[in-house]
């Protein structure tokens, strides 16, 4: 089945630095990739995705990036804000009807 | 339009006991998901169901986890009895066709004493 990968487990960064995050993936059929934001006791919600015919995809302050060669995607934020300090997952699907894994997660803080 | 709607949000229980978690998806989304999320990681499913038929509950513990999903919109997490193990977040989630995207309830915290 399909696993997901993700680093780093933490990070840390300086108000307006830029973050990024690595997640590969096992199955080279996904094709769904979505990036979830989980800020403390709350519910994690989609920030961004991206699909396998699309190499990067932008956000305002975020991107995401896809290398199905290397079964590689990354979320990028930019100009980082207090507010971005969350817990972030990766997670992918194999088709449209399939279940979604999801990576270990990277918490992020940034610093004022 | 409401989200994803889940009860109870905290639950406290001694270990042997029974407990129960419902979850009403979002109107018109034919699927859902119950994930499992412990303390620092990442949610882990543990059954999807399209409309009311459970299509992936490979990772659900079927000695002591039970769920039924009735007429194909709300469902029920029955655990039973509780192990100390147990203690973790139970996400629900649902999607629709056409994006797929998942939209999570706020979850239930359940802590097995």
């Amino acid at each position: 089945g399909e696993n997901v990968e993700q680093h780093p487990s933490t990070l840390s960064v300086q108000e307006g630095d830029s973050a990024v995050i690595k997640c590969t993936y096992s199955d080279s059929a996904s094709n769904y990739f979505p990036w979830y934001k989980q800020e403390l006791g709350k519910r994690p919600q989609l920030i961004i995705d991206i699909r396998s015919n699309v190499g990067e995809k932008k956000d305002q302050r975020i991107a995401v990036t896809l290398n199905k060669t290397a079964k590689h995607f990354s979320l990028h934020i930019t100009e980082t804000q207090p507010e971005d300090s969350a817990v972030y997952f990766c997670a992918a699907r194999l088709f449209s009807y399939d279940k979604v894994i999801f990576g270990p997660g990277t918490s992020l803080s940034v610093i004022p | 339009e409401a989200g994803v709607v889940q009860s109870p949000r905290y639950k406290i229980i001694e270990k042997k006991q029974p407990v129960a978690f419902w979850c009403n998806p979002i109107s018109g989304h034919n699927t859902l998901y119950w994930y499992l999320q412990n303390l620092g990681q990442g949610p882990e499913l543990l059954i999807r169901y399209e409309n009311e038929e459970a299509v992936d509950d490979s990772q659900l513990p079927k000695d002591r986890f039970s769920a039924e999903r009735l007429k194909g919109v709300d469902s029920t997490l029955k655990i039973q009895p509780a192990e100390l193990g147990d203690s973790a977040v139970y996400l629900c989630a649902s999607s629709e066709v056409v994006t797929g995207e998942l939209f999570f309830g706020e979850g239930s915290r359940l802590t097995v004493l």
